[in-house]
């Protein structure tokens, strides 16, 4: 079972340019979500879904967009890079179903780390 | 502003020392809440969660964490620590339709 994984672990950006970070979660889970970590920050909220379809803005959501088209796959946009978005980016899907599954914790992918220069 | 607060930024401690880290929040109604760990160059894996009921509750490799309602606070312990807890920690609530809120994060530099 993968779990939660990102793509790419590392990249590096000029100004302007723009990526996407892919996130992809094979636990079935209803709700993805996406943070930065900067140090002494902890974890910032950027965007989150809560299904297919249905994404919503989190506590840092400027410069970045996503999509959720399926279940299984939350990808990351950002437009424009800037050297503000350097930052360690992570992925995490939970489930609020009740079930024998439901944990109702957060899972985290391994993290994505990204320079813009 | 509603928000998370871990106010212990860096502890440094000795091995076989208690530790103790603070985490208060500010939302109001019903929480879940969590203690993370980060270990250098790793993603947050979860100690221990709290939902309801027993209010002490324990978590893996010896830590626990009290949850006090009239505080808004839910602080970790663990009365040995070891060089292998070196890392850092964050506290977390699950508030308002499954969205995840973090505090800052305490880095715990354990010395052997």
């Amino acid at each position: 079972n993968a779990g939660v994984t990102q793509t790419p672990k590392f990249r590096i950006l000029k100004i302007g340019q723009s990526m996407t970070l892919q996130c992809t979660q094979d636990m079935n889970h209803n709700y993805m979500y996406w943070y930065r970590q900067d140090p002494g920050m902890g974890l910032k909220l950027i965007y989150y879904s809560v299904g297919a379809g249905i994404t919503d803005k989190g506590e840092v959501p400027n410069g970045y967009n996503v999509s959720r088209s399926t279940t299984e796959d939350f990808p990351l946009r950002l437009e424009l890079a800037a050297p503000s978005q350097t930052s360690v980016y992570f992925c995490a899907s939970s489930s609020n179903r009740p079930g024998t599954a439901y944990t109702g914790e957060l899972f985290f992918g391994e993290g994505s780390r990204l320079t813009v220069l | 502003a509603q928000s998370v607060s871990q106010h212990n930024h860096h502890v440094i401690l000795s091995e076989a020392a208690s530790l103790e880290l603070g985490c208060n929040y500010s939302y109001g109604g019903t929480v879940n809440l969590f203690w993370y760990v980060q270990y250098p160059g790793q993603h947050l894996q979860l100690l221990l969660k709290y939902f309801s009921g027993d209010p002490l509750v324990k978590g893996i490799k010896g830590f626990e964490a009290e949850f006090i309602k009239s505080k808004f606070s839910f602080n970790l312990r663990k009365p040995s620590v070891q060089w292998s807890d070196t890392a850092e920690y964050f506290c977390a609530v699950r508030h308002n339709f499954n969205k995840f809120y973090f505090g800052s994060g305490t880095k715990l530099n354990v010395k052997p």
